[in-house]
């Protein structure tokens, strides 16, 4: 079992540009999340899925979009990437009932 | 769910046992109180969970008051390698499991 795994690790985009960030689970978990963490604080909640085909807005989604096509897969979308998205972005998997699973993280610059 | 609240920092020596207290006076009938912890940047971790009674697993022992208003985590000896930071969240089970973070209580062990 790899667990929760994300890709890339690390970036730095430009004003303006736009990537994908990638989430992957292979534990059959319906529940997925996307979370960031700013130096010094806690995490915050951007989406989050209950099942394929499902997504729901977290605490702060503005910049950002989501899709669940399969149950393994969660990839966020950064469309106009701004200096504020600099942050290190942290994906789960979970059930209901049941603790999550987080990823590794991916740390990203916007300059 | 239910406000946490935890001290920002504590020390223990190496080989004692950790005792993290968390105040979640707010707490409803049907919300558990959730310890997972970020070692380094790394993605959380879970710990434990539990709603009324004590629980004990092979990483730690959560306490919880009669009247459910705190709870301590016990790490029974600690080592180098619990010095992370602990986040206790209080979350309803059975919806959408979103996890709520503070900004967490930093333990470092000294050896």
């Amino acid at each position: 079992n790899a667990g929760v795994t994300q890709t890339p690790k690390f970036r730095i985009l430009k004003i303006g540009q736009s990537m994908t960030l990638q989430c992957t689970q292979d534990m059959n978990h319906n529940y997925m999340y996307w979370y960031r963490q700013d130096p010094g604080m806690g995490l915050k909640l951007i989406y989050y899925s209950v099942g394929a085909g499902i997504t729901d807005k977290g605490e702060v989604p503005n910049g950002y979009n989501v899709s669940r096509s399969t149950t393994e897969d969660f990839p966020l979308r950064l469309e106009l990437a701004a200096p504020s998205q600099t942050s290190v972005y942290f994906c789960a998997s979970g059930d209901r009932g049941r603790e999550q699973y987080f990823g590794p993280g991916t740390r990203l610059t916007v300059t | 769910d239910a406000k946490t609240t935890q001290p920002p920092s504590m020390d223990c020596a190496e080989g004692r046992a950790a005792n993290l207290p968390c105040n979640h006076s707010t707490i409803s009938g049907n919300e558990y109180v959730y310890w997972y912890r970020q070692i380094h940047s790394q993605g959380p971790q879970y710990i434990i969970h539990g709603l009324k009674n004590n629980e004990t697993n092979e990483m730690a022992s959560l306490i919880i008051t009669e009247d459910r208003k705190s709870s301590t985590l016990i790490l029974p000896h600690a080592t180098l390698r619990d010095t992370a930071v602990y986040y206790c969240i209080a979350i309803t089970q059975g919806g959408s499991e979103k996890l709520v973070f503070g900004k967490g209580m930093k333990l470092t062990v000294n050896p």
